[in-house]
Formats: structure tokens, sequence, C-alpha cells
């Protein structure tokens, strides 16, 4: 079956200091991939999408300055969080998928704690 | 793009008994409707889904109706367990488009 594999799983960075995502898709090509965030008590928000061959589409709030994300192949894509501050903490989700329409197979999710 | 509104942010019932969760939309062309579980410290996992060209849809003891004309889709749990307490999240996709779309989340807590 689909799955994506997301790590870490958890993680705590030093304010003003950047961490990296990476999320794998096994069993299926991650034609799309999308990025999301879930902070304290929210929903999720979407960051980005990332189309393998195409421009990365930004959300607003969200800037590829911020959240730089690569997405290389059809099995892998990764998101850093740059200049991590409080305000970035939360639950971080990639949902990948292959053609249009279909269901996302989500990760298991990176936490990322700032102190 | 697309807006979605879920009620209740919380909910309590007791064991046994049923659990509704409603959500609303804007865009007409939204035609996917996934439902996901949330438990502590966990991703959120698809429980169950429906598309547009469907008005119901049962898995078990888990029912989701979709009223396209008025814009609503809903989920509702029968016969609750302890074991169903989580967060609930719906979420809508518009055709064509890569996006899904989630509500705020319903925090169910079942009661013994």
């Amino acid at each position: 079956g689909a799955l994506v594999y997301q790590y870490p799983r958890r993680t705590i960075c030093k304010s003003g200091t950047s961490m990296r995502m990476e999320c794998q898709a096994v069993g299926f090509q991650a034609t799309s991939v999308a990025w999301y965030r879930q902070s304290p008590q929210k929903t999720f928000e979407l960051i980005a999408l990332s189309t393998v061959n195409s421009a990365i589409k930004y959300e607003q709030n969200f800037t590829q300055e911020k959240f730089p994300i690569s997405h290389p192949n059809l099995s892998f894509s990764s998101m850093t969080v740059l200049n991590a501050y409080l305000e970035d903490r939360g639950l971080y989700l990639c949902g990948a998928r292959q053609v249009l329409n279909s269901d996302y197979t989500f990760g298991s999710g990176t936490r990322l704690l700032v102190i | 793009g697309e807006q979605v509104e879920q009620l209740p942010s919380i909910l309590r019932v007791q064991e046994r008994s049923s659990a509704s969760i409603n959500c609303t939309y804007e865009n007409s062309a939204s035609n996917y409707f996934p439902w996901y579980k949330q438990e502590p410290g966990e991703n959120p996992k698809l429980i169950i889904d429906i598309r547009s060209n469907m008005e119901r849809k049962q898995i078990q003891g888990l029912i989701v109706l979709l009223d396209k004309k008025a814009k609503r889709f809903s989920l509702h749990i029968t016969d609750t367990q302890p074991a169903d307490s989580a967060m609930y999240f719906c979420a809508a996709r518009t055709g064509g488009a890569d996006r899904l779309t989630f509500g705020k989340g319903t925090q169910l807590i079942i009661q013994p």
C-alpha cells in the first residue's frame, strides 16, 4: 500500500536556528506534496503545494524564504523551517499523492518545539 | 478558495450514545470530503470520506452525510466508546485543485 514516512517525529530547536524535515513516499509516486502546519489549538493550515517539475505554490502568510521546500523526485520532499521562533512551533504534516483528485496519504508528522 | 466551518468545537456525549459533528463549505466545486481522527500527539488519520456523487456512506459505526444543496456534510458516530475520544477534523477538496481545506476541529469526549 501507499505509505509516507516523515522524520523526524519530534524535534527541539533553539530560537533563531533552523530545522529540516523530510518525507519519503513508498509504494506510489508522490507527484504532489502538500505541507501543512497545525499550531497549538488550531487546525491544519496549508503552507505550500509542491508538484514535481512545477513551481512550488505558497499560501498567503507563508514564504519560500521562511519555509524552503525541495521536491527533487517522485519519492522525496523536504521542508526547512528557517530561523524558527516560538510561533513556528506545532505539528508539521506532509501529504503526498500520485494523481490529481486522488486521496492524500499523510506522514506521521514532525512535532517542532522551539525553545 | 474554500472555507470550511466545523461545529461544535467541543462535544461531550455519554458512552454508547451517538455523536454528530457538522461542517459547512462555501465552494460548490468541492467534491471530496474526508474526515480525520487525531489522537493526542499523533498525526490525523483518515477514518471515512464521501465524494460528491454520494449522499450517505457508512463504515461500521461511522456515518457521513452530504447535502450538496446546503453545502453541508456531517459525521455521525453511533454507539460511542471511550476509544472514540479524540479530535476530529472535517475537510473539503475542490475539484481540479490540490487543496484540502480543514475545519477547525471538534474535540469529542466520551463520558462513562
